[in-house]
This record gives C-alpha cells, sequence and structure tokens, in this order.
C-alpha cells in the first residue's frame, strides 16, 4: 500500500519568512496529492492541490510542486502570517488495486508562525 | 452549508458500551471514508465505500464495523469501545476522479 513520509514534523519561522514541508510516497499509481491545513479541534481544511499531469500549482501565497519521478511533492507558502500557525498535513490518493480511492496522510507537520 | 455533517459532535460512551457515529452527506458522493485521528496524529483510515463497495482496512479492529444503508448516509459502529478507541472520528466524501475530500466537522468520543 501507499507510504507518504513527511518532514519536517514542527517549522517555526519569523512572520513574513516563507515555510517549506516536503512529502515523499512510494505508490507510483498515486495521482493525486492535496495539502490540508487543520487548526485544533477543527477538520482538515484544504488549500491547495495537485494532480500528476502538472509539475507546479500556485494559489497566491501557496504553491505545490511535485516530481513524479523521485516521488516527492511540496508545499511552499511565502510571506507567512501567524494566522498560518496550523498543523498541515499532505496526503496522496491511490489508484492501484485494492487501495483504489484511498487516501493516505502523511505524518504532519507543525508550522508556528512568530510574530 | 454543511454538506457533510457529522453528529453528534461530541459523544460519552462507557467502556465497553457499544456506541454509533453518523455521517451524511448533500453531495451525492460516492466515495464515502471514516478515518480515526488521535492527538497529534495524522488521520488513520478505517474503512471507506466505493458507492456500495466496502473496503477495511487490514488494521482496522474487529471491534470498528461501518455500515451505508444509502448514497447519503454512513455510519461506523464501535462495538465494545476501549480507552484506547478514545479519538476524534472524520466522515469524508469525494466525487469522482482525482477531486479533494470533503470532511465532517468530527465527532469527537469520550470513552469513560
Amino acid at each position: 500500500g501507499e507510504n507518504v513520509e513527511q518532514h519536517p514534523s514542527t517549522l517555526s519561522v519569523q512572520e513574513g519568512d516563507s515555510a517549506v514541508i516536503k512529502c515523499t510516497y512510494s505508490d507510483s499509481a498515486s495521482n493525486y496529492f492535496p495539502w490540508y491545513k487543520q487548526e485544533l479541534g477543527k477538520r482538515p481544511q484544504l488549500i491547495i492541490d495537485i494532480r500528476s499531469n502538472v509539475g507546479e500549482k500556485k494559489d497566491q501565497r501557496i504553491a505545490v510542486t511535485l516530481n513524479k519521478t523521485a516521488k516527492h511533492f511540496s508545499l511552499h507558502i511565502t510571506e507567512t502570517q501567524p494566522e498560518d500557525s496550523a498543523v498541515y498535513f499532505c496526503a496522496a490518493l491511490s489508484t492501484g488495486g485494492t487501495s483504489y480511492g484511498k487516501l493516505t496522510f502523511g505524518q504532519g507537520t507543525i508550522l508556528t508562525v512568530h510574530p | 452549508d454543511a454538506m457533510v455533517i457529522q453528529n453528534p459532535r461530541y459523544q460519552v460512551t462507557q467502556f465497553g458500551k457499544p456506541v454509533t457515529l453518523s455521517c451524511s452527506q448533500t453531495l451525492n458522493h460516492n466515495v464515502m471514508y471514516w478515518y480515526q485521528q488521535k492527538s497529534s496524529q495524522a488521520p488513520k483510515l478505517l474503512f471507506h465505500y466505493y458507492d456500495k463497495d466496502f473496503n477495511n482496512e487490514a488494521d482496522t479492529p474487529d471491534n470498528f464495523q461501518s455500515r451505508r444503508p444509502n448514497t447519503s448516509f454512513c455510519f461506523l459502529d464501535i462495538r465494545s469501545p476501549g480507552l484506547g478507541d478514545a479519538a476524534m472520528y472524520l466522515c469524508a466524501t469525494r466525487g469522482q476522479g482525482n477531486s479533494p475530500l470533503h470532511f465532517g466537522n468530527g465527532t469527537r468520543l469520550t470513552v469513560t
């Protein structure tokens, strides 16, 4: 089955700096990669996603890159703000065999943005 | 407007007393998921349905069962809750193709 590794587990930055979170996946049949932001006690919220036919996607201060050959994808947040502080999860959607339709999450990154 | 609705938001049950968590959706999505999330951890998939096709994760305990009587509703039954089953339970849905999951607000289960 799919295995998603996420690094770092914690990330502390100053307001205005950039933050980068990296993930690797194992299943070459995975073809959809969302990123979720989760605040304490709340549900995960989709912030950006990328499909395997695209190498990069950007939405205002957030961007995601995907390297299918290397099986890794990254989240980039520029001009960070204190309200960006949360736990971020990467995920990969499997399309192969018995794992079809299964979304596997990375371990999560606790991002803290200091004012 | 809420599209994936979980009830209740908070559930307290006694050790060993069966409990059922419910999820409904207005999106007409054919895929529904149940995830368990413990504090400071990633959501862990318990089951998912592709229409009526049920997929059970290999490491989901037998104590956990699920029912999906129709497209809109899905239930998680915990037959004999233990203290280790205290967690947030998240329901999610997904439409066709490579589309995002839509999560409900979750049910936080406490076992006393």
